[in-house]
């Protein structure tokens, strides 16, 4: 089965730095991505990993551990136009290469 | 980047009618396209995979008599609602996987449909 979990919501403070988990056990693997979506609007590519370790990209990091099914999405310095949902998704490693999303965490960032 | 264009945005449709919404590759070919549906405050919710020059994968419990989907060229995959009621309202997304040099998927503006 495919199961991804995330928190629902989360409250940040503008400048701060923010982690966002994502567990997930899945039946195939073959990467695992971060997506930012605004309401009402599609969802726009943050971040990739297929090798556990980090990426950074500006102000955004994303996480991986293979081996315990783990993820985090770390954002620095945030901003009020980072409030939204981010959602974590696995691509399966079957035919097609489906992506499968977890709930999506919707974060809020205070002045 | 890689562009997927759909259309139309936002559609109104009266109980009982048919919806068609287009999902085009601007600028790549795009074999394989995925259409999802996602409620408020909840996640993407992957109905079927749309497969270039054959019928598409449903996910268990997408009625495929109710959402027909055509994939006739690499660049369009189209997604109709068929007999639509209001419980089929809800924001509709489709995304492709990007050309070779691409890992993500790139989606669509997605359409949100209100049947009244």
């Amino acid at each position: 089965g495919q199961n991804i979990d995330q928190p629902t919501e989360m409250t940040a403070t503008e400048g701060a730095i923010v982690q966002i988990n994502c567990t997930y056990q899945t039946s195939g693997f073959n990467g695992l991505f971060w997506y930012q979506q605004h309401a009402g609007e599609a969802p726009t590519f943050l971040s990739y990993n297929v090798l556990d370790g980090l990426e950074e990209k500006g102000r955004f990091s994303s996480f991986l551990s293979r081996s315990k099914g783990y993820s985090y999405l770390l954002l620095k310095e945030l901003q009020m136009k980072d409030s939204a949902s981010y959602l974590c998704a696995v691509r399966d490693e079957g035919y097609g290469q489906n992506f499968v999303f977890g709930p999506g965490t919707r974060l809020s960032v205070l002045p | 980047g890689a562009v997927v264009s759909q259309h139309p945005s936002r559609v109104i449709c009266k109980s009982g009618t048919s919806v068609k919404i287009e999902c085009r590759s601007l600028d790549f070919q795009a074999t394989t396209m995925f259409w999802y549906r996602q409620f408020p405050k909840q996640s993407l919710m992957l109905m079927a995979t749309s497969n270039e020059g054959s019928k598409a994968t449903y996910e268990q419990g997408v009625e495929k008599d109710k959402f027909l989907i055509n994939h006739a060229s690499l660049t369009l995959s189209t997604l109709t609602v068929t007999s639509a009621h209001p419980e089929d309202s809800s924001f509709y997304i489709c995304s492709a996987r990007g050309p070779r040099d691409y890992t993500e998927a790139f989606f669509g503006q997605g359409t949100r449909l209100t049947v009244v």
